[in-house]
């Protein structure tokens, strides 16, 4: 079975403050990719990244960054200097395997307060 | 080309009425999928489409749920007899090959009253 876990479901910070988003996943895939996205109130969700299972690098993105750790099926989010326009729910998901679908968590929803 | 739509954006339909959806995906991308989401949910896989043929439906999808992609290009996703719990934002995506990350349309959300 496939499963997406972000056990924060609300994140309330300030401005400027770092925040990370948990995200765990379980799959018996050895082949498999994770994925964040954003949706913010507008409603589209936007893809940030797609991490395949055999690269374990860290990835970096302006002030985004993703620590991806097999060890612990982990695949967590940081926003540095977190700022106004981050305010969002962010999803992590899971496609593993030949699955033709993304399996999802629940989402967590970050404020970010001026 | 600027990325997924889907129309209309919002439908608000009377129980028992039947609703249809649209989504043009980025024309290069040959997979199309559609999810349905509720609020405080991550989206639910719905059916999937490589070209013109649907290759995977989920349980979520009843008797009364249609899709098609009838030339590999836009699909509509038809809801018949339509039930308040079909209210939700329906969401197309589409992707080039598999493992690539989807891009999403902004959704169509339906309310039944």
């Amino acid at each position: 079975a496939q499963k997406v876990t972000q056990a924060q479901t609300e994140i309330s910070v300030v401005e400027k403050e770092d925040v990370t988003l948990d995200c765990v996943y379980e799959t018996r895939d050895t082949t498999y990719y994770l994925f964040w996205y954003k949706q913010p109130p507008s409603g589209e969700l936007v893809f940030l990244i797609r991490r395949n299972s055999f690269d374990e690098q860290n990835e970096i993105s302006g002030r985004y960054s993703w620590n991806f750790q097999k060890s612990t099926s982990s695949f967590n989010f940081t926003i540095t200097a977190s700022q106004v326009v981050d305010s969002a729910v962010y999803f992590c998901a899971l496609k593993g395997g030949n699955n033709r679908k993304l399996i999802w968590g629940l989402g967590t929803s970050l404020a970010v307060n001026p | 080309d600027t990325g997924v739509s889907q129309d209309p954006r919002h439908k608000i339909t009377k129980r028992g009425q039947n609703v249809t959806f649209r989504c043009d995906p980025i024309s290069e991308h040959n997979r199309l999928y559609w999810y349905r989401q509720t609020l405080g949910q991550g989206p639910e896989f719905l059916t999937y489409f490589q070209n013109e043929a649907q290759l995977e439906k989920s349980r979520l999808l009843s008797d009364r749920f249609s899709a098609e992609r009838p030339k590999g290009s836009f699909s509509t996703l038809e809801i018949q007899r339509t039930e308040q719990g079909d209210s939700a934002m329906y969401l197309c995506a589409s992707s080039p090959t598999a493992g690539n990350g989807y891009t999403f349309g902004s959704g169509t959300r339906l309310t039944v009253v």
